[in-house]
């Protein structure tokens, strides 16, 4: 059982704009900053969102987060099939003094 | 180039040990805290342990806590894990990532992952 608390699965069309939730408490996200990561079979993940709502350099634009209490969303718009993987949020366990990631999403592009 | 790079992975018995490497190039090692995260099977991503970059700090999971012991070699620019009594459950990809805060503080997300190394606990 995740800390961080996802959507197994989500699924739009391509073009389409897709949400996922990461859900905590007080001693997580309502008390820390917010990161998503990308992930692909077979390969490393890779930062997308930091800070609740920052994006590396080269990351576009359709990539987007943002936070709200104890719970935060990444919003991914103008999908395309190249998004088909999964997404993990994670922060600081103030509590646990420990990282924590949520389960996980998997995207499909329809 | 900027990189991470992991070995040391392998297949084990229950109740063995292990020690995994992480070579860090391209960045000032000494400065940036370090993680180990790992992903079992066909499951999520878990955070297992890090060591701050600032003060020499150490912390872990809960499921590790005890058996694990991370630490860091930085005129090497190398992370280490030591892993102990290890369990069938521990079986998974070890991933090392790069804390992406400024240096000598920790952010505690994380901007540079290596391909990561897979340990295999099984009798």
């Amino acid at each position: 059982q995740s800390v961080l608390t996802q959507p197994p699965s989500v699924s739009a069309a391509p073009g389409q704009k897709v949400t996922i939730s990461c859900s905590g408490s007080s001693s997580n996200i309502g008390n820390y900053y917010v990161s998503w990561y990308q992930k692909f079979p077979g390969t490393a993940p890779k930062l997308l969102i930091y800070d609740n709502n920052k994006r590396p350099s080269g990351i576009p634009d359709r990539f987007s987060g943002s936070k709200s209490g104890t719970s935060a969303t990444l919003d991914i718009t103008g999908l395309q099939t190249g998004d088909e993987a999964d997404y993990y949020c994670g922060t600081w366990d103030t509590s646990l003094s420990a990282g924590v990631f949520g389960g996980g999403t998997k995207l499909t592009v329809l | 180039e900027v990189q991470l790079l992991e070995s040391g992975g392998g297949l084990v018995q229950p109740g063995g040990s292990l020690r995994l490497s992480c070579a860090a190039s391209g960045f000032t090692f000494r400065h940036f805290a370090m993680n180990w995260v790992r992903q079992a099977p066909g499951m999520g991503l878990e955070w297992v342990s890090g060591f701050s970059g600032s003060g020499g700090s150490t912390f872990y999971a809960d499921s590790v806590k005890g058996r694990f012991t991370i630490s860091r070699d930085n005129s090497k620019n190398t992370l280490y894990l030591q892993m102990n009594s290890l369990r069938a459950e521990d079986t998974a990809v070890y991933y090392c990532a790069k804390d992406g805060g400024p240096p000598n503080q920790e952010y505690w997300y994380f901007d540079l992952w290596g391909r990561g190394t897979l340990v295999t606990v099984s009798s």
